[in-house]
């Protein structure tokens, strides 16, 4: 087991283009969780996957923003027309199921995260 | 979720013991403290989470106050690896739904040589 991996680790873009992040979490977890961490700050949720259904988005993820987790496996983080403010480093997490949690604690464990810097 | 205050700083001679204090007043009976960590561009990683009573694993100590108000991660002998950014979280346990883990400002711990 590798940890949680994601790609590219840093992404320069201009402004109004597209980007996509890619992450591949824990084998054995079934929950996926994508935050961001701008400069100076603690991470913020954004959205939520339990197998390959998104339950829950965070009202920082605007219509620009769409994630993906189709078979349940890795996921995808794809901003559209990006803008500067956009700018930041996006974490991936993933955790087992809770039931599966032996101190009935659910714990993330966290990816590097992927920068990205919007010109 | 309770609001915590942790110290904006701190720092702490390596091989000495560093303790990290936390303040949770308004925790509830069903709320875990955890201590996350987060080295200069790396991901948050977990370290440790207690209910009521101390806890230790082979990366830290968790002493959390009999009131539950307040909690110290001890890193019992703190080598420059251990300097970062670390966050405490208080959070109930939940079966449906998202692990929203709130983080806040949390501490930056430097440990000088």
């Amino acid at each position: 087991d590798t940890g949680v991996s994601q790609d590219p680790r840093h992404k320069i873009t201009k402004r109004g283009q597209n980007v996509t992040f890619r992450c591949d979490p824990i084998s054995e977890h079934n929950r996926l969780y994508w935050y961001r961490q701008t400069l100076g700050q603690g991470p913020e949720f954004l959205t939520y996957f339990q197998n390959e259904a998104q339950l829950e988005k965070s009202r920082l993820l605007s219509d620009r923003f769409s994630a993906e987790r189709p078979k349940g496996s890795f996921s995808t983080l794809e901003i559209q027309r990006t803008e500067q403010g956009d700018s930041a480093m996006y974490l991936c997490a993933s955790s087992p199921s809770p039931w599966t949690s032996s101190s009935g604690a659910n714990v993330l464990t966290f990816g590097a995260g992927s920068r990205l810097t919007v010109l | 979720d309770a609001k915590t205050t942790q110290p904006t700083s701190m720092d702490c001679a390596e091989g000495r013991a560093a303790n990290l204090p936390c303040n949770h007043s308004t925790i509830s009976g069903n709320e875990y403290v955890y201590w996350y960590r987060q080295i200069h561009s790396q991901g948050p990683q977990y370290i440790i989470h207690g209910l009521k009573n101390n806890e230790t694993n082979e990366m830290a100590s968790l002493i959390i106050t009999e009131d539950r108000k307040s909690s110290t991660l001890i890193l019992p002998h703190a080598t420059l690896r251990d300097t970062a950014v670390y966050y405490c979280i208080v959070r109930a346990f939940i079966i449906q739904g998202a692990q929203k883990l709130v983080f806040g400002q949390g501490t930056r711990l430097t440990i000088n040589p």
